[in-house]
């Protein structure tokens, strides 16, 4: 199976820069997707990172190095509606489109 | 417009009983899924499917049953024998290839009383 480590908890002003760790061990990499979830709500798709590099999206950028089993979700000139918990999510080769799940990173944006 | 629906939004089941819960997609996708997520926790895959009349186990299966007889459709049927059912439900569905993972439902939070 695949470990996907994302910390707790993060907490951040209104207007600033916060950077989500995500690292997974896994055999036969397809692909790291992060979703957003608000409480209550279902995950809503923010990025998909197949190879290594910075994929920039609005405010949202994705970073991945499949050498090191890493990536990270940057969040830029952050709102208060960008609190929620955000997800890290793997496909591997065998799997056929299932995805692994990390526990999430609840965000809390401040004023 | 394509989407995945579940119903209903919020469910109460009495212990004991069997509740099945609804989703269905128009999106002509052939792999469908469930999840279940509990308070501050992540997803955990409970049961999925990939093609009609076929399906798998999930890593938490256990008091769970599901069947898949057409394409769009995929209900979840939690039973008495599952110990501790009060959870937020989602399901998914998805295609080869597709870029963006999953599209979800929108969730049915079901509670024992």
């Amino acid at each position: 199976g695949q470990n996907i480590d994302q910390p707790t908890e993060m907490t951040a002003t209104e207007g600033a820069i916060v950077q989500i760790n995500c690292t997974y061990q896994t055999s036969g990499f397809n692909g790291l997707f992060w979703y957003q979830q608000h409480a209550g709500e279902a995950p809503t798709f923010l990025s998909y990172n197949v190879l290594d590099g910075l994929e920039e999206k609005g405010r949202f950028s994705s970073f991945l190095s499949r050498s090191k089993g890493y990536s990270y979700l940057l969040l830029k000139e952050l709102q208060m509606k960008d609190s929620a918990s955000y997800l890290c999510a793997v496909m591997t080769t065998d799997s056929w489109g299932k995805l692994q799940f990390g526990a999430g990173t609840q965000v809390v944006v401040t004023p | 417009d394509g989407g995945i629906t579940q119903s209903p939004k919020y469910l109460f089941r009495k212990e004991g009983q069997n509740v099945t819960l609804s989703c269905e997609q128009n999106l002509n996708h052939d792999a469908m899924y469930w999840y279940r997520q509990d308070p501050g926790q992540g997803l955990r895959l409970i049961y999925y499917s990939q093609i009609v009349n076929d399906f798998q186990k999930g890593d938490i299966a256990e008091g769970y049953s599901v069947s898949r007889e057409k394409k769009e459709s995929f209900p979840l049927t939690v039973t008495s024998a599952q110990k501790n059912p009060t959870a937020f439900y989602l399901c998914a569905s998805s295609s080869p290839g597709q870029t963006i993972g999953y599209t979800f439902g929108s969730g049915t939070r079901l509670t024992v009383v």
